[in-house]
């Protein structure tokens, strides 16, 4: 069974360029979170999706921000013109849900996004 | 600060010893995980201790939760330089709220 996949590992953009971030959660989980971790700090939470549904994007900035899950393929978080302050790592973590918080997470290994 | 706080921010000692990692918080919780993550790299799911737990072993791995103090900690015995690692605890607050500490960096000397 194979675990969260994120791609791409690696991510360079100029600033105003638009960045998107893909997860695939791990097989029968259908609960997809995204998390922003800046160097030598802890993950902060960004979101938290459903399949086809956005259950709680209170740490998701309002402006140029966005992610979805679709019912078919990856989640995606999109970034749009992004800026410098956007660099950092982006992990997904996907759990089997219907515990609510009593769930472990299972994480993915990551996108480092540049912006130059 | 939502985060709340880990203790201490940085730990280094030698193989063999013992390693304790504190972890505080503000608001009650459902549950507390804590999770390692080596440099560069994804989390690792270590232990998840429930709000009406005290204590949770796995291998080398104690847990042990507080819930009037609002504090866990997590204790590796007999490090080894493979755990040298960052770990994290995080909250689970309501029912989606995840929130993580900052961080404690332990590095293990052989």
């Amino acid at each position: 069974n194979a675990g969260v996949m994120q791609n791409p590992r690696h991510l360079v953009r100029r600033r105003g360029q638009e960045a998107r971030l893909r997860c695939s959660p791990m097989k029968g989980h259908s609960h997809v979170y995204w998390y922003r971790q800046l160097p030598e700090e802890g993950l902060k939470f960004m979101v938290y999706l459903q399949k086809e549904n956005i259950i709680d994007e209170s740490g998701m900035p309002k402006e140029r921000f966005s992610a979805e899950f679709p019912k078919e393929g990856p989640s995606i978080l999109r970034i749009q013109q992004v800026v410098r302050g956007d660099s950092a790592a982006y992990f997904c973590a996907s759990s089997p849900g219907s515990r609510g918080g009593d769930n472990e997470q299972f994480f993915g290994p990551g996108t480092r996004l540049t912006v130059l | 600060s939502q985060q709340g706080e880990e203790d201490p921010q940085a730990l280094s000692i030698q193989e063999g010893e013992n390693a304790t990692m504190n972890c505080s918080y503000k608001t009650s919780i459902n549950n507390l995980q804590w999770y390692r993550q080596n440099s560069g790299r994804g989390l690792v799911h270590l232990i998840l201790i429930r709000s009406n737990e005290r204590e949770k072993h796995s291998g080398r791995l104690r847990v042990t939760l507080d819930t009037s103090k609002k504090s866990s900690s997590l204790l590796i015995t007999a490090s080894r330089a493979a755990d040298t690692a960052s770990y994290f605890c995080q909250r689970t607050s309501g029912t989606y709220k995840y929130i993580f500490g900052t961080g404690t960096r332990l590095k293990v000397l052989a």
